[in-house]
């Protein structure tokens, strides 16, 4: 079966500081990969997403970035954080031409 | 710009009861639609989609789409306190490959 990960967990970072979010999915190959960002109590914005390695389609500029080095891994990045950028970053995935999409649990971050 | 709207809630029923969750888009063209559990402080997971009109049924739970309307409803059957949770409605967007999602509606079941 597959399964996606996320770490951190939860991260406190300064403003300024530069940013690292991971995901990962196990248990298939070639999926479509999304980021997902729910700023507290709003709905969810999507950020990225990408259909395949080095592939990569933003929906909202701003200061972050995105990349996928390996078929099945998907990394989130900033530069430098700012306050803005607080929330609750959601990785999802579905399945080579298929749109039904499958959460990570997510990694909740605030700027300070 | 593609929207999704969702009345935010609380929506609250007695236990029991039938829960009837509601949300409206605008792109006509749009074809496959999701509904979504998120638990408090928890990511989002998948109830159900629906492609065609007309209703479709997953044990308790029912989705229905009318196209024409531009409406997709969930309705909940013999709700239970453990499904407390905000519902989030999504419709994919055939030419981003991507969903758009309302910002949910917070259901609350009273014991």
């Amino acid at each position: 079966s597959q399964t996606i990960h996320q770490w951190p967990a939860t991260l406190v970072q300064p403003v300024g500081s530069p940013l690292s979010l991971e995901c990962t999915v196990e248990g298939t190959s070639n999926p479509n990969l999304y980021w997902y960002r729910q700023a507290a109590g709003r709905g969810l914005q999507l950020l990225f997403y990408s259909i395949g390695i080095g592939q990569i389609s933003s929906e909202v500029p701003q200061n972050l970035s995105a990349s996928r080095p390996q078929d099945r891994q998907f990394i989130l990045s900033s530069k430098k954080l700012l306050l803005s950028d607080s929330g609750f970053y959601l990785c999802a995935w579905s399945p080579t031409g298929r749109e039904t999409q499958y959460f990570g649990p997510g990694t909740r971050l605030l700027v300070l | 710009q593609k929207e999704v709207e969702q009345n935010s809630g609380p929506l609250s029923v007695p236990e029991g009861a039938i829960a009837s969750l509601n949300c409206t888009y605008s792109d006509r063209g749009s074809q496959s639609f999701f509904w979504y559990r998120q638990y408090s402080g928890k990511s989002p997971e998948l109830i159900m989609f629906i492609y065609s009109n007309g209703d479709k049924e997953d044990g308790r739970f029912t989705a229905q789409l009318n196209k024409a309307s531009q409406y997709v409803s969930l309705l909940i059957r013999d709700s239970q306190p453990s499904d407390s949770a905000t519902y989030l409605c999504a419709v994919m967007d055939t030419g981003r490959r991507a969903l758009t999602f309302g910002s949910g509606t917070r259901l609350q079941v009273q014991p």
